[in-house]
Formats: C-alpha cells, structure tokens, sequence
C-alpha cells in the first residue's frame, strides 16, 4: 500500500514569497500525481495534473514538478486568495485506487 | 459545463445504510470514471471508490465491505451506499469526476453534502 506524506504540515508565509510543498510517495508512482487546493468551507479545485501539467484557469503563480516518489508544488509569489489548504493526490494504477496526502495549511504572516 | 449535485438524507442512524445520490448535469455521464470522496469536519480527503460508466467498480479497500456503487446513465446519475455506519462515517460527501485525460485527477467536484451519524 503507498502511502503520502506531505511537508510541512502548515507554513505561514508573506505576501509574494516563494512557497514550496512537498509531497512523498513511500514507493514509485510515475506522474499520476494531481495537487488541489481547498479554502476554508469550499470545495478542493484542482491545481495541477499529471505531477506538472497546470490545470486551464489556474494562474501561473502555481507549479508542479517531480516523479518517482518525490513532488513538489511552488507557488511562485504568495498572494492573499493563495490562503488554503493544498492536497496532494495519487492514483495507482495496480490495485486501481487513489490516496490524498495528509494536507498543508497555507496561511500568510 | 459540467456539475455534479449530491443529494440525500443528511442525518442517518448508526448501524444503518448511508444512501447518496450524484446527479451530473451539463454533459454525459458516459466514458469517465465518478467517484465519491469524504472529509470528515477538520479533516483531510479521502477516496471511497469509483464507478465507470460499465459499473466496473473500485474501492478503498478499507471500506470495501460496506460499500457499493451503482450507475444509472438514464438517469445521468451515480449512487452511493455504506453500510453499517457509525459515527466515525460522519463527513462531507463529494461527488466527483475521475478525468483519466488527465492521468486520474479528480476535475470537477459537486458542492459536498454534510452526512450525520447520530441517533
């Protein structure tokens, strides 16, 4: 069963600084890797898919890299809106099934 | 576009069977995968399973048990039942849209309904 974890588990950041998340795979996952971001009492919207790959609509502050087992999510200039909660996502493909990472909490300082 | 909408009871007894229903509205139901995922208040998400359009169907395994999905494409919608809940099944409940295009993330979402296990 892989597991994710993400780190940290809260960051509190100023207004146009440089964010990085981290999410790890206890084992190898290819690129089948989204990253979502939940405001508080709203529905997650989805970031990026495919470890990378921007999601139409979303601002280009945000961005996805990585592969195998480590990934990260920058967010290139904090903006007050950016307050969320950021999940990563993982789909296996054998078994078929999907695991959300633990979360960050987002907040600016 | 597409939007997805929940619907059903909001307080269910322990021991009894959750029953939701997701309506897919703006397109067809038709050659994706729909999955329902949870969030218990304060919590973070987590996946319950996925149906495709076939009723080909996976589960979390940790609620396989008590779980069982069903599609009906006339109807544009896909359903949810669990089993033998208790108060730990207590969550918001997602309806969402399974975009193998997009390497299996979860792009649409519908607005969630609070589901309490209470007597």
């Amino acid at each position: 069963d892989i597991q994710m974890t993400q780190s940290p588990s809260s960051l509190s950041a100023s207004v146009g600084d440089r964010v990085t998340i981290t999410c790890r795979a206890s084992q190898g996952i290819s690129n089948y890797l989204a990253w979502y971001q939940q405001k508080p009492g709203k529905v997650p919207k989805l970031l990026i898919y495919a470890a990378s790959t921007l999601q139409s609509g979303v601002p280009s502050r945000f961005s996805g890299s990585g592969s195998g087992t480590d990934f990260t999510l920058t967010i290139s200039s904090l903006q007050p809106e950016d307050v969320a909660t950021y999940y990563c996502q993982k789909y296996n493909s054998a078994p078929q099934d999907f695991t959300f990472g633990p979360g960050t909490k987002v907040d600016i300082k | 576009q597409v939007q997805l909408q929940e619907s059903g009871p909001g307080l269910v007894k322990p021991s009894e069977t959750l029953s939701l229903t997701c309506t897919v509205s703006g397109g067809s139901i038709s050659s994706y995968y729909w999955s329902w995922i949870r969030q218990p208040a304060g919590k973070g998400l987590e996946w319950i399973g996925r149906i495709y359009t076939s009723g080909s169907t996976n589960y979390n395994p940790s609620l396989k048990s008590r779980v069982t999905m069903s599609v009906d494409t006339s109807k544009n919608q896909f359903s949810l039942k669990l089993s033998s809940v208790t108060a730990a099944d207590t969550a918001v409940y997602y309806c969402a849209r399974d975009n193998g295009w997009l390497a299996h993330a979860f792009d649409i979402w519908g607005q969630g309904t609070m589901v309490t296990v209470s007597s």
